[in-house]
């Protein structure tokens, strides 16, 4: 069945830490894309990529980092630079109309 | 700016009574609109679209209506059963294959027995 893999579900990191999120779909899709959700908020587009090996920043760039190396696979780094980054993190990916979204990954700062 | 807006953060509905969620845009060149639905600790999942050349479309107990003129749309669920209970999040998505969807700040919708 296609679709589209978030791991791990939960993740722990120490403050100064770098953590990476891992993304992967085999939907085909050329477009993919990263949110985040905080309590009592909407998504906020962190970064997106359109086709392999580019992306663009969206709402909230900063204090994240992104690769397109290949089309099934965007990962996301939270750098120590992100200052609050204990939130519910969400990829999604699509190719025409609407996005198709993992499962999320809850990322907590300890 | 906020260009889609979800401005009840919840709404409370009897088992088997309509529900009826409201979002509004600014943009006029959104092209195409999307409802999805979230559970806790999951993501969200597609319900129902239109495009803007509709001013409804129908899906089982889902209904969306788009009103173009005064840039806004509405979920109504009919009967609302328990399972519903969730946030539901408007989204609006330009007319070029593959843009960006961008979000309103979702409805919880709370369906008691």
């Amino acid at each position: 069945d296609g679709g589209i893999t978030q791991s791990p579900k939960y993740l722990f990191r120490k403050e100064g830490q770098n953590v990476t999120l891992s993304c992967e779909q085999n939907l085909n899709h050329d477009a993919m894309y990263w949110y985040r959700q905080d309590p009592g908020q909407g998504l906020r587009l962190i970064y997106y990529s359109q086709i392999v090996n580019d992306f663009q920043k969206g709402d909230i760039a900063e204090g994240y980092s992104v690769s397109r190396e290949k089309k099934e696979s965007f990962p996301l780094t939270v750098t120590s630079a992100q200052k609050n980054p204990t939130a519910f993190y969400l990829c999604a990916s699509g190719q025409n109309y609407g996005y198709t979204f993992g499962s999320g990954t809850r990322l907590t700062v300890v | 700016d906020q260009q889609v807006k979800q401005n009840s953060p919840s709404l409370s509905v009897q088992e088997g009574r309509i529900s009826i969620l409201n979002c509004d845009y600014t943009n006029s060149m959104f092209d195409y609109f999307l409802w999805y639905k979230k559970y806790p600790a999951e993501g969200p999942t597609f319900l129902i679209s239109i495009s803007s050349i509709k001013d409804k479309n129908e899906d089982g107990r889902f209904t969306v209506f788009l009103n173009k003129s005064a840039k806004h749309l509405s979920l109504h669920i009919v009967p609302s059963q328990p399972g519903d209970s969730a946030v539901y999040f408007c989204a609006a998505q330009f007319g070029t294959s593959g843009s960006r969807l961008t979000f309103g700040e979702g409805t919880q919708l709370t369906v008691n027995p």
